[in-house]
């Protein structure tokens, strides 16, 4: 992987369901992953920041998870309500050489929640 | 309000000219960040300054510039504007890299 990648690009759930994405980063040089919420009109508003293998992190419904040795993370979403639709944007961030400095965004997953 | 301050919100210039925005980190943040987001395009860095020293570069064009004052706030100058630079520009400041970033609400460039 040499970018960051999120799966699915979007995604409609009902109300209620749980519901789950991916990010993809490049697993050599890691030093932090990041997981923003992004509503419409908005700026994007800092979720997680995450830089242990194994971490996990938890806010209200909203829970993530990360495995620096393949390179991925997992946001989870428990119940989803309406006010829940947003993009979910994830970055990486390098340790060193030409990444350190740069956090690199994936392209988000679009959320919509029907209620 | 975020604490992160954008001016500003709306700018609409003829191609060729020159534009500066400008930004004001949140209280205490030392890194400001500037990023690009065009038209069907995700979040692209473009440059960070920490403490009034560039510290990373992303592909950022040659008619760009930035620099980050004393006072922490930073400056992005956009040059020789084209149509392709119309885009909204965000500015986002942490106190580091292992800190979430707090974003501004934007400057939506228009060239026109």
């Amino acid at each position: 992987i040499l970018n960051v990648e999120q799966s699915p690009q979007s995604l409609h759930v009902q109300e209620g369901d749980s519901t789950n994405f991916t990010c993809s980063f490049p697993s050599s040089n890691f030093y932090a992953l990041h997981w923003y919420r992004w509503e419409t009109a908005k700026s994007p508003e800092a979720l997680f920041v995450m830089t242990l293998n194994g971490d996990e992190k938890k806010k209200g419904r909203i829970s993530a998870t990360l495995n620096t040795k393949e390179g991925y993370s997992y946001l989870y979403i428990k119940g989803s309500q309406p006010e829940d639709s947003a993009t979910y944007l994830c970055g990486s961030a390098g340790a060193g050489g030409t990444s350190y400095g740069k956090l690199t965004f994936g392209q988000g997953t679009i959320l919509t929640v029907h209620p | 309000d975020s604490g992160v301050t954008q001016t500003p919100k709306h700018l609409i210039t003829a191609t060729g000219q020159r534009v500066t925005l400008r930004c004001s980190p949140r209280s205490g943040d030392l890194s400001v960040y500037w990023y690009q987001q065009s038209l069907d395009q995700g979040l692209q860095f473009l440059i960070q300054y920490y403490n009034g020293e560039e510290r990373a570069k992303g592909n950022i064009l040659e008619r760009f510039s930035a620099q980050q004052f004393p006072d922490l706030h930073s400056e992005l100058n956009l040059s020789s504007l084209e149509l392709g630079d119309s885009a909204l520009y965000f500015c986002a400041s942490s106190v580091g890299q292992a800190s979430g970033y707090t974003f501004g609400s934007g400057t939506r460039l228009t060239v026109v």
